[in-house]
């Protein structure tokens, strides 16, 4: 059972369409991440929490909107969004130290949701 | 910046057989970290095998191993006694600190194990 659980594991929605992925991690980790994964494409980070901050935005579209109330909670608030976003959203969560370990630096990924624009 | 090379689409592999998924990467950095992750059908990035840039010995965990040759900047993956399960997409990432935000992954590697 993965310590990254993601809901709803299936989602298609109009372009004009509100709606939100849902991430847990129940790993005690302190860093959370959106990535996008298109067909034939590259993992792309979306958007990186470290202690509840975003550290980060890849120049992700206005249309994409992430929120992280806890170290344990992460969402991604989607509105009018096109076809072309159409592709697997992978949650991940890690805990971040200064140190060289494995438990330090390794992402664990949820199960991811897949996306369907219509 | 950081590149990470994944030269095989695609492999096959009989059942019970060894097969070796290659992986070279790009860095001028001296610390960082070499993962291997396997995507089923189902989509969920399992992480299978952690390298430190510091480790001499190479990683291993159960059926995997990764053979880490630093100066030639390769991760190759080992699989031995292939399974029907082990069927999938395997991407090779990189790390370069704990505190570089982002895990930049290959292209990925279609594995399809034959019975």
């Amino acid at each position: 059972e993965t310590g990254v659980t993601q809901t709803p594991r299936h989602l298609v929605m109009g372009m004009t369409n509100k709606k939100s992925l849902k991430c847990e991690q129940h790993l005690g980790h302190n860093a959370m991440y959106w990535y996008k994964q298109s067909a034939k494409k590259p993992l792309e980070l979306m958007f990186v929490y470290s202690l509840e901050e975003r550290v980060e935005n890849n120049s992700v579209p206005s249309r994409f909107s992430p929120e992280c109330p806890n170290s344990s909670h992460l969402f991604l608030h989607l509105h009018t969004l096109q076809p072309e976003d159409s592709a697997l959203y992978l949650c991940a969560s890690s805990q971040d130290t200064q140190g060289w370990s494995q438990d330090g630096n390794t992402i664990y990924f949820g199960e991811g949701s897949w996306l369907t624009v219509v | 910046a950081q590149k990470i090379t994944q030269t095989q689409p695609g492999m096959f592999v009989q059942e019970k057989e060894a097969v070796t998924l290659d992986c070279t990467y790009d860095t001028s950095d001296q610390s960082y970290g070499l993962f291997w992750y396997k995507q089923p059908s189902s989509g969920e990035m399992i992480f299978l095998i952690y390298q430190g840039s510091y480790d001499e010995q190479n990683a291993t965990e159960g059926r995997y191993s990764l053979n880490f040759q630093k100066a030639r900047k390769s991760a190759n993956l080992v699989i031995s006694a292939s399974q029907l399960g082990d069927s999938a997409m395997y991407f090779c990432a990189m790390r370069r600190r704990a505190v570089d935000n982002d895990m930049r992954f290959g292209a990925g590697t279609r594995l399809t194990v034959k019975p």
